[in-house]
């Protein structure tokens, strides 16, 4: 089974800086899909970003954005300009195919107002 | 909006009884659906993938009897907790892949169960 795993259990930033979420993933497919979903208190799960693996240039959705290492097997997620409402847990997440969906476990983030 | 409806959002029961969640697809059909629990602050553990015809596939671990799974329609699965218990008490949320955005996971909001 593939490996999907976030170092970081929680973190912390200042509201309207910069924050990045580590996440780095093990697998011996060449083309696969990566996610970053965020569950605020709610608990819903709301995906933030997505990569797919044959695309070299990096994801940006707005404040999000997202550092690619294909080689490395790395899948940060950069959050610029924080705020309040970005306080949640952000699970990263590797597909292949939509029946195999791997998250890994998680990493709190605080905005400290 | 939502693409995946869960129901009911939170349900308490005494123990020894059964309670059913209903995951719907909303705006496409989902030959597939997703079955997670979540404890408080780890990630979401699959339990079973429910196939629309077919048994239900359980992770390892995962009591079959216990969580019965029912996949009645293209848009339709549910999750029945028999003879629950309090540790059964927790988080769980479906899940469906809508095959057309390349976004494979489309969650429900959850349904907070508690056992007492």
């Amino acid at each position: 089974a593939q490996t999907v795993t976030q170092s970081q259990p929680e973190m912390s930033v200042q509201e309207a800086e910069t924050v990045t979420l580590s996440c780095t993933y093990d697998t011996s497919e060449s083309d696969y899909y990566l996610f970053w979903y965020k569950q605020p208190p709610s608990r819903q799960m709301i995906l933030v970003i997505r990569q797919e693996a044959y695309k070299q240039q990096n994801a940006t959705e707005n404040r999000f954005s997202v550092n690619f290492q294909k080689a490395a097997k790395s899948f940060s997620l950069k959050i610029s300009d924080s705020q309040l409402g970005d306080a949640a847990m952000y699970f990263c997440a590797y597909s292949k195919t939509p029946d195999q969906f791997y998250f890994g476990t998680g990493t709190s983030l605080t905005v400290i107002p | 909006g939502a693409v995946v409806s869960q129901h009911p959002s939170w349900v308490i029961c005494k123990s020894g009884t059964s309670v059913k969640i209903e995951c719907r697809s909303l705006d496409f059909q989902a030959t597939t659906m997703f079955w997670y629990r979540q404890f408080p602050k780890q990630s979401l553990m699959l339990m079973a993938t429910s196939n629309e015809g077919s048994k239900a596939t359980y992770e390892q671990g995962v009591e079959k009897d216990k969580f019965l799974i029912n996949h009645a329609s293209l848009t339709l699965s549910t999750l029945t907790v028999t003879s629950a218990h309090p540790e059964d008490s927790s988080f769980y949320i479906c899940s469906a892949p809508r095959q057309t955005d390349n976004s494979p996971l489309h969650f429900g909001n959850g349904t907070r169960l508690t056992v007492t």
